[in-house]
Order: C-alpha cells, then sequence, then structure tokens
C-alpha cells in the first residue's frame, strides 16, 4: 500500500505567520500536486511538482520536491484569512496500469484568524 | 482551463433508492475518477475509467456501479442507497501529459 503522510493536520495560526505543510512517503512518485479545497467545493489544482529538488512559487506558497521525489512541503508566508482551507498532497505514480490514480495525503486543515 | 462539472451539488434520498451522479469534463480527457471523501478519511477512490466503455474498481467499490458510456461521461451509481453512503462524492478527470486530476465541485448526498 503507497502511503502520503500529511503533517499536521490541523494547523490555526494568526494572520501574517508563516507556516510549512509536509508530504512524506516511503514510495517515489514521479510527480506530486498540491490541491487546495474550500467547504462544500472540489479541490482545486495548486500546483504540480516533478523534478526532485524543484521548487515552485505562486506569490506567497513555495513549494519544493525532495530530491528523492518522495517528500513534498507546501510553505506560506504572512498567511492571510482568504488562505484558510483544506491543502491536499497528491502523489501520481506514471505508466503502467496506474492510469493516473493519485495517493492522497489526509489533509491539512489551515485555519487563518485575522 | 479544464471545466469538470458533476449533475447536482445537493441531493437527499431515501435509504433503498437507486441514484445516479453524473459527471461530465469538457477536455477530451481519457481517464475520469470518482471519489467519496469524508471527515478524517480523505479521498478515497470507489472507480475509475480509462477509456470508454471501461473501468476498474478502486479501493471502495462496494455498493457501487458505473458507467461510461462516452467519453466525457461518468456516471456513478448507487444500485440500493443505505446511510452510510452519505458523503461528498468528487469526479475528477485527468490530464495524462502531468499526470494531474481536475475535480468537480462536488455532490454532497444524503441518505436517510
Amino acid at each position: 500500500t503507497q502511503l502520503l503522510e500529511q503533517s499536521p493536520q490541523f494547523l490555526s495560526i494568526q494572520e501574517g505567520e508563516n507556516l510549512t505543510v509536509y508530504c512524506n512517503s516511503s514510495s517515489v512518485f514521479s510527480s506530486l500536486q498540491w490541491y487546495r479545497q474550500e467547504p462544500g467545493e472540489g479541490p482545486v489544482l495548486l500546483v504540480t511538482v516533478v523534478t526532485g529538488g524543484e521548487v515552485k512559487k505562486l506569490k506567497r506558497l513555495t513549494f519544493q520536491f525532495g530530491d528523492a521525489r518522495k517528500d513534498s512541503s507546501l510553505h506560506i508566508t504572512a498567511a492571510q484569512p482568504g488562505d484558510t482551507g483544506l491543502y491536499l498532497c497528491a502523489g501520481a505514480h506514471a505508466g503502467g496500469t496506474s492510469y493516473g490514480k493519485l495517493t492522497f495525503g489526509q489533509g491539512t486543515i489551515l485555519t487563518v484568524h485575522p | 482551463d479544464v471545466k469538470v462539472t458533476q449533475s447536482s451539488r445537493y441531493l437527499v434520498k431515501r435509504t433503498g433508492e437507486k441514484v445516479f451522479l453524473e459527471c461530465v469534463q469538457d477536455m477530451d480527457h481519457e481517464n475520469m475518477f470518482w471519489y467519496r471523501q469524508d471527515p478524517g478519511l480523505g479521498l478515497r477512490l470507489i472507480y475509475f475509467s480509462y477509456d470508454v466503455k471501461m473501468k476498474e474498481k478502486g479501493d471502495i467499490p462496494e455498493g457501487y456501479s458505473v458507467s461510461r458510456e462516452k467519453k466525457e461521461r461518468f456516471s456513478l451509481i448507487l444500485e440500493s442507497a443505505s446511510t452510510n453512503q452519505t458523503s461528498m462524492y468528487l469526479c475528477a478527470s485527468l490530464t495524462t501529459s502531468r499526470y494531474e486530476q481536475y475535480f468537480g465541485p462536488g455532490t454532497r448526498l444524503t441518505v436517510t
């Protein structure tokens, strides 16, 4: 069974603080996606990282893929109340009979208080 | 932009009813997926399809079936709804170039 351990499960912070969410696995992924989901809505893709060691920035969000492509992190600088939501990481295994199935982390519920 | 739509945002059904959830994508993707999402359990894969009329069981297929008659449409069927199938149902479509899944807005199903 391929697992993707995501931590922390809950994060409650004040506006302006920084935070980091982690995804770890013993499996190697061909790519890793980060999604953000608001209550009552479907997950929305934020970013895909593909290359080991890759770093991508999306405004105040920084995503990193581990060198061995087994782990990833999401760092948010100066969090704002609009960042509140559920953050999901998901790893993909390319080719074979994977058919693009993703392994999802359990999610991190982020609450940013004004 | 990829657009994935689901037939209903909210649905209330009675125990024993047959329930159809429909999903349509407009990007000519071959692979489509159905998940359910429950607090504390994350997203769990019910079924997926990699081509028209082709389907594969996911991790929790019991009590569900699917239909893929056209490439753009993937339907989830609850043969006889039960209360433990009350959940958020999410459909997704996959771009195989980067293995990115694009989700619909979800259907909140309540079975009473």
